[in-house]
């Protein structure tokens, strides 16, 4: 059984602080790593694939790194504003299939 | 649509009912997915087709859960005599071929067993 682990479970941060979660993944049979990003009532949408160990990819204010020998992965928010609240998931991908971790809930306070 | 579509958004059904929850790729994605989401718990697998074919249902709970494909396109998700704990979010997502393809997921079915 793929066990991915996410911390914390959730957090609460002021508009502007900066913040970071953590992903955990098997360090064997790894293929891709998936950061999703998951508003109430909306999709989840996608926000990286990583693949490579030592993978930073940036979108915007948010970034992520990967380790894979060590099996974790980094999601930082730079200055977080009030829209970037909702459900932050790691999804582990060995074949076709994603084992999901089960998210950190950020909320961002005006 | 641009997206992934899913009906019914939310469904309310009574224990021992049978429920059909329909999925719309992205036109021209070769992969669906099926994942469950229970309350606390990340997505879970559920089964996987490519085109019409369902190459892995080993994520389905029991014989009660039956997914079809049958043109490669849609695609429903039946549960048959629903139980409380069927109540999760079913989402499904699809993809291009290839094992490195980003699935895009729906909004997914909420579906609550009185």
């Amino acid at each position: 059984i793929l066990n991915v682990e996410q911390s914390p479970q959730s957090l609460h941060v002021q508009e502007g602080d900066s913040t970071n979660f953590t992903c955990s993944f098997p360090s064997s049979n790894f293929y891709a790593l998936h950061w999703y990003r998951w508003e109430t009532a909306k999709s989840p949408e996608a926000l990286f694939v990583m693949t490579l160990n030592g993978d930073e990819k940036k979108k915007g204010r948010i970034s992520a790194t990967l380790n894979t020998k060590e099996g974790y992965s980094y999601l930082y928010i730079k200055g977080s504003q009030p829209e970037d609240s909702a459900t932050y998931l790691c999804a582990f991908r060995s074949n076709y299939k994603l084992t999901f971790g089960k998210g950190t809930l950020l909320t961002v306070n005006p | 649509g641009a997206g992934v579509s899913q009906s019914p958004r939310y469904k309310v059904a009574k224990r021992g009912q049978d429920v059909a929850l329909r999925c719309d790729p992205i036109s021209g994605h070769v992969s669906l997915f099926w994942y469950q989401q229970a309350l606390g718990q990340g997505p879970e697998f559920l089964t996987y087709f490519q085109n019409e074919a369902q190459l892995d249902k080993s994520g389905l709970p029991s014989d009660r859960f039956f997914a079809e494909r049958p043109e490669g396109s849609v695609s429903t998700l039946k549960i048959q005599r629903t139980q409380q704990e069927d109540s999760a979010v079913y989402l499904c997502a699809s993809s291009l071929a290839g094992r490195a393809r980003e699935q895009f997921f729906g909004p997914g079915t909420r579906l609550t067993v009185l």
